[in-house]
């Protein structure tokens, strides 16, 4: 089946540094990456749909400027949390899918647990 | 408005139970497609089953079925002869057909199945 990975698992950061989150698909290429942050006991919510070469799209009330996002290649997306803050303390977690428009299948990664101190 | 609502936030059983998670969805796309996770305490989603808003059938696999009923807009799951293991918390989802494939994702129900 479809893989996708996440680096790192874990991360402990101290507020007003930057975090990179990667998310790779490790045997397919992914057109459309997708990013979701959950908090605890909460549900999963939309942050940003990324497609390789273009910029992302970013649902609302997201700060684009905060969370950075690179869909670089067809393998990998990344993810970067600026400036961080406690507020940003989080579960991130990625989504990839192959194919085009008719292609509803999507892998999710394990997930990055950040912690903002 | 699309929206997911799963109205159950908690749920705990006595093992060998059956249990019924309920999934009340909103779109006013014809097309779109349902899903169900199961989100354990390692917070790895896992998927348990996608339905096209074209394919009423239910379905069964194992002790896991799932009742879509488009005339009231469900998408139910029920567990049958629970074990320690389902306990996690499961995330029902819809994916609209002509929005990139994001997933809408209901609050979602942590089942508690008791030894």
């Amino acid at each position: 089946g479809a893989v996708v990975s996440q680096h790192p698992s874990r991360v402990i950061c101290k507020s007003g540094t930057s975090v990179k989150i990667e998310c790779r698909s490790l045997d397919f290429q992914a057109t459309t990456m997708f990013w979701y942050r959950q908090f605890p006991k909460q549900s999963l919510m939309l942050m940003a749909t990324s497609n390789e070469g273009s910029k992302a799209t970013y649902e609302q009330g997201v700060e684009k400027d905060k969370f950075l996002i690179n869909h670089a290649s067809l393998t990998l997306s990344t993810l970067t949390v600026t400036s961080a803050h406690p507020e940003d303390s989080s579960f991130y977690i990625c989504s990839a899918r192959a194919g085009g428009h008719s292609s509803y299948e999507q892998y999710f990664g394990p997930g990055t647990r950040l912690t903002v101190t | 408005a699309q929206k997911v609502t799963q109205a159950q936030t908690e749920i705990s059983v006595v093992e060998k139970e059956d249990v019924t998670l309920d999934c009340v969805y909103e779109t006013r796309d014809t097309t779109y497609y349902l899903f169900w996770y199961k989100q354990p305490p390692s917070g790895e989603l896992v998927f348990l089953i996608r339905r096209n808003s074209f394919d009423e059938q239910n379905e069964i696999s194992g002790r896991y079925s799932w009742n879509f009923q488009k005339s009231t807009s469900s998408f139910n799951f029920t567990i049958t002869a629970s074990q320690v293991v389902d306990s996690a918390v499961y995330f029902c989802a819809l994916s609209p057909y002509n929005q990139g494939g994001k997933l809408i994702f209901g609050q979602g129900t942590e089942l508690s199945v008791k030894p």
